[in-house]
């Protein structure tokens, strides 16, 4: 069966320090992979998607970035962590070619202080 | 890109209750999906419904592509269907799903 991890669950960061995201998906080969925040409990915002090992598109231009080294495995990283960038960030598995739906991992609540 | 409006934003209901969610959008959709947020944050899929109907025990969903609206139908609620509930679409050539804000919802025993 498919599932879908993602850690840590809860991380309290300092402002200026790194950050990396880890999501990894088992049972399933060359999904399509996303990452998304969610602010003030509503909304959901995308922030990138991969189609592919090393193809990474993002949606808004902002202090984050995205790789993807294997193919089940999506990490989102920042060099230095603004106030901003505190949220639950959730990663989104898509397996291909069917069925077109998104599956999502249990999310990350960051806070920047 | 799509837009998708939820109503009502927010819905209190007395356990044992019915209710209906409604999810408009912009444009016509390869995937309409409906979300369930619970208090921990995770979102658990309730139906992948791009068009006509689906039940799930006390829930049922049902899209009118042409008419670019879904409906979700909770009845006798109880208290653990509270939380969030969020419509997501993509359109034609897209992976991508737009959200729509949700609807909060709160099940008083």
């Amino acid at each position: 069966s498919q599932t879908i991890h993602q850690w840590p669950a809860t991380l309290v960061q300092p402002v200026g320090s790194p950050l990396s995201l880890e999501c990894t998906v088992e049972g399933t080969s060359n999904p399509n992979l996303y990452w998304y925040r969610q602010a003030a409990g509503r909304g959901l915002q995308l922030l990138f998607y991969s189609v592919g090992i090393g193809q990474i598109s993002s949606e808004v231009p902002q202090n984050l970035s995205a790789s993807r080294p294997q193919d089940r495995q999506f990490i989102l990283s920042s060099k230095k962590l603004l106030l901003s960038d505190s949220g639950f960030y959730l990663c989104a598995y898509q397996p291909r070619p069917y069925p077109n739906i998104q599956y999502f991992g249990a999310g990350t609540r960051l806070s920047v202080l | 890109g799509i837009q998708v409006e939820q109503s009502p934003p927010d819905l209190i209901l007395q356990e044992g209750a019915n209710s209906t969610l409604r999810c408009n959008f912009s444009d016509s959709v390869n995937n309409l999906q409906w979300f369930h947020q619970n208090p921990w944050g995770q979102l658990i899929n309730l139906f992948y419904i791009p068009s006509g109907t689906k039940q799930n025990g006390r829930l049922s969903a049902t899209t009118v592509a042409t008419e670019r609206y879904s409906l979700l139908y909770i009845s006798s609620s109880q208290t653990t269907d509270s939380g969030v509930y969020f419509c997501a679409v993509s359109g034609a050539g897209s992976y991508q799903l737009t959200f729509g804000k949700g609807t909060k919802l709160s099940v008083i025993p």
